[in-house]
């Protein structure tokens, strides 16, 4: 497709239990980036690839949450032993270094 | 740290009503980038505008302007003749270098919500 996709578009989960979620982004574009937008904190940058290596992990919460690219197209973001503050909408992002284009969200819900 | 502040947490006009959305930005870096990002209902982010920082001209473009003042650290978005289909969160945003790698990873206000009613 013509835009950054994401899936699931919808997740509940137990707490407790791990998620994965999925980002495709623009074809082409070498820069991928994560964000989590949740209620009272606004959008976090999360974690930043720039083909399949990851300079910048410094938004990533807590040592549940990884990131990984492959190919340098898709990539997944996990979510280990999930809990209830971590429900919030994760964005992708991907760019060619002249502006981010997001995909349409993933909206996690803990239990 | 880079810190964006949209002060206005929700503004509420009339359709045809101009609307002005004020960002105001803090950074250290000389080169530096701003956006402003739509937010409708359906959740998705789409770019309106990026504009570098040497670049102080405003911007029209339909019925969106945009008037960046270095001098008072603001980037702030006016929709002249506002319709009901403008409802959304509005993002503003600063570019803050990730990784020096020179991509740019984005630093967000709050955002503030636009109500137009018919």
């Amino acid at each position: 497709g013509a835009g950054v996709s994401q899936s699931p578009s919808n997740k509940v989960t137990e707490k407790g239990k791990d998620v994965e979620l999925r980002c495709d982004p623009i074809s082409g574009h070498t820069a991928l980036y994560w964000y989590r937008q949740s209620l009272g904190q606004g959008l976090e940058f999360l974690i930043y690839f720039q083909g399949n290596s990851a300079p910048d992990k410094s938004g990533l919460p807590s040592d549940r949450f990884s990131a990984e690219r492959t190919g340098g197209s898709v990539s997944t973001l996990t979510i280990q032993r999930t809990q209830q503050e971590d429900s919030a909408v994760y964005l992708c992002a991907s760019s060619t270094g002249l502006g981010e284009f997001f995909g349409p969200g993933t909206r996690l819900t803990v239990l | 740290a880079q810190k964006v502040t949209q002060a206005q947490t929700e503004i509420s006009v009339v359709e045809k009503e101009d609307v002005t959305l004020d960002c105001v930005y803090e950074t250290r870096d000389t080169t530096y980038y701003l956006f402003w990002y739509k937010q409708p209902p359906s959740g998705e982010l789409v770019f309106l505008i990026r504009r570098n920082s040497f670049d102080e001209q405003n911007e029209i473009s339909g019925r969106y302007s945009w008037n960046f003042q270095k001098s008072t650290s603001s980037f702030n978005f006016t929709i002249t003749a506002s319709q009901v289909v403008d409802s959304a969160v509005y993002f503003c945003a600063l570019s803050e270098a990730s990784g020096g790698t020179g991509f740019q990873k984005l630093v967000f206000g709050t955002g503030t919500r636009l109500l137009v009613s018919p």
